[in-house]
């Protein structure tokens, strides 16, 4: 199976920061990487598709870029609706697998 | 609106067996590969396995930790997803969430819309 790395496992930013989570895949996915929000208690939410395109209805301070092997989710001007659980997630093989996530938390 | 609804979350015992089922509208439920998704108590996201579509023979992917013991199945006439989980162990504890997988040209698909969640609990 691939592996994902995500880093790091916790961050403590404030209001209005820029933040940037890092996934790692095991080996090459190309592009096929998606991230998702997950708040406590609630269902995954999408917000990034093929490790840059943004969901529709998703706030454009959310971006996604890389390829390959490495991949970067940024929050810019991060508000307070921001502050939860962030997973990485490979679909290039016919196993899906997720990164271990990284909790936002409100410094 | 797209809606998931899962159901069948119950306390079994080790070497039980349990059916989930997700019930689905607002969408052409035939036309979409299907995901299962679990997440244990305060640990990350585990993808369980994903039932493709009709034209795509409703073959079925799983995890290397279900294989064997889970069934996903589907019944396109009641836009109904399932996951028969047979020789529960201690360690499928677990919300279990069913998920759309949005339709595109690509082979490789990732899901768009994610049910609540039910809750399993296997333990003696």
């Amino acid at each position: 199976d691939i592996q994902m790395t995500q880093s790091p496992s916790t961050l403590s930013a404030s209001v209005g920061d820029r933040v940037t989570i890092t996934c790692r895949a095991s080996q090459s996915i190309n592009s096929w990487l998606a991230w998702y929000q997950q708040k406590p208690g609630k269902a995954p939410n999408l917000l990034i598709y093929e490790a840059s395109y943004l969901e529709s209805g998703v706030p454009s301070r959310f971006s996604g870029s890389g390829s390959g092997t490495e991949f970067t989710l940024t929050i810019s001007n991060l508000q307070p609706d921001d502050f939860a659980t962030y997973y990485c997630q490979q679909y290039d093989s016919y196993s899906l697998t997720f990164g271990g996530g990284t909790k936002v938390e409100i410094k | 609106e797209v809606q998931l609804v899962e159901s069948g979350g119950d306390l079994v015992q080790p070497g039980g067996s349990l059916r989930l089922s997700c019930a689905a509208s607002g969408f052409t439920f035939s036309d979409h590969y299907m995901d299962w998704v679990r997440q244990a108590p305060g640990m990350g996201l585990e993808w369980v396995g994903r039932i493709r579509n009709k034209a795509n023979s409703y073959t079925t992917e799983y995890a290397a930790s279900v294989k064997g013991r889970f069934t996903i199945s589907r019944d396109d006439s009641k836009n109904s997803l399932y996951l028969q989980m047979n020789s529960l162990k201690t360690e499928d504890t677990a919300v279990y969430y069913c998920a759309r997988v949005r339709l595109s040209g690509y082979v490789q698909k990732y899901s768009d819309y994610w049910g609540q969640g039910t809750l399993v609990t296997v333990s003696s």
